[in-house]
């Protein structure tokens, strides 16, 4: 069974600039949601996305956006890139909205 | 408006000790709670969870949790800590019936020989 993964695992942009990072769920999982992890703090929820739909946001800007794919995988795209955006993107992968959540190993963004 | 607090940010135990990591939660009902660990580099690994009943939940690696509605509190523990638990915990909680995850600020844990 594969897990969640995540591409790229480190990524250095610079303000203004656009990112798109990437998500494959495991196997059988049909819900994603995106976390932003900065320093030193836990991780925050952006979206989700359920069987190609967005399924609820958190408090970020439109300028964070998403899509899932029919195989379930899904991207994470942010648009004018700022430099508070520069942290730690965990993607989580769960079954019809099932309670436990199986998280990949993170995308860390910088931008300078 | 829901939200998890972990009131310590660093905590320094002896191998061999025993743990207690806390965890306080405001939700407006009993809302889902987990444990998350992360190592270094690594995503989140899940440790527990609380849905309902039985109030004492057993995790991997020789964790337990004891919720406490009383008090608001979901503190995780461990008997004898050894040096691989060295990493930074997370308490999360999620409305019943939803499962976007709020989590608190994170303890670091580390362990002295």
């Amino acid at each position: 069974e594969t897990g969640v993964t995540q591409s790229p695992t480190h990524l250095i942009k610079t303000r203004g600039q656009q990112v798109t990072l990437r998500c494959s769920s495991q196997s059988g999982h049909n819900t994603v949601s995106w976390y932003q992890q900065a320093l030193g703090q836990g991780p925050q929820f952006i979206f989700q996305y359920y069987r190609e739909e967005e399924n609820g946001r958190g408090n970020f800007p439109p300028r964070f956006s998403g899509l899932q794919f029919p195989n379930y995988s899904s991207e994470l795209n942010v648009n004018a890139l700022e430099l508070d955006d520069s942290a730690l993107y965990l993607c989580a992968s769960s079954f019809e909205g099932a309670y436990e959540q199986y998280f990949g190993p993170g995308t860390r963004l910088t931008v300078t | 408006a829901q939200s998890v607090t972990q009131p310590d940010i660093h905590i320094t135990v002896s191998e061999g000790a025993s743990l207690e990591l806390r965890c306080n939660y405001s939700y407006g009902a009993t809302p889902y709670l987990f444990w998350y660990v992360q190592s270094p580099g690594q995503g989140l690994q899940l440790l527990l969870k609380y849905f309902s009943g039985d109030t004492l939940v057993q995790g991997i690696k020789g964790f337990e949790a004891e919720f406490k509605r009383s008090q608001s509190s979901f503190n995780l523990r461990k008997p004898s800590v050894h040096w691989s638990d060295a990493a930074e915990y997370f308490c999360a909680g999620a409305r019943g019936g939803g499962n976007k995850l709020t989590f608190g600020t994170g303890t670091q844990l580390k362990v002295e020989l």
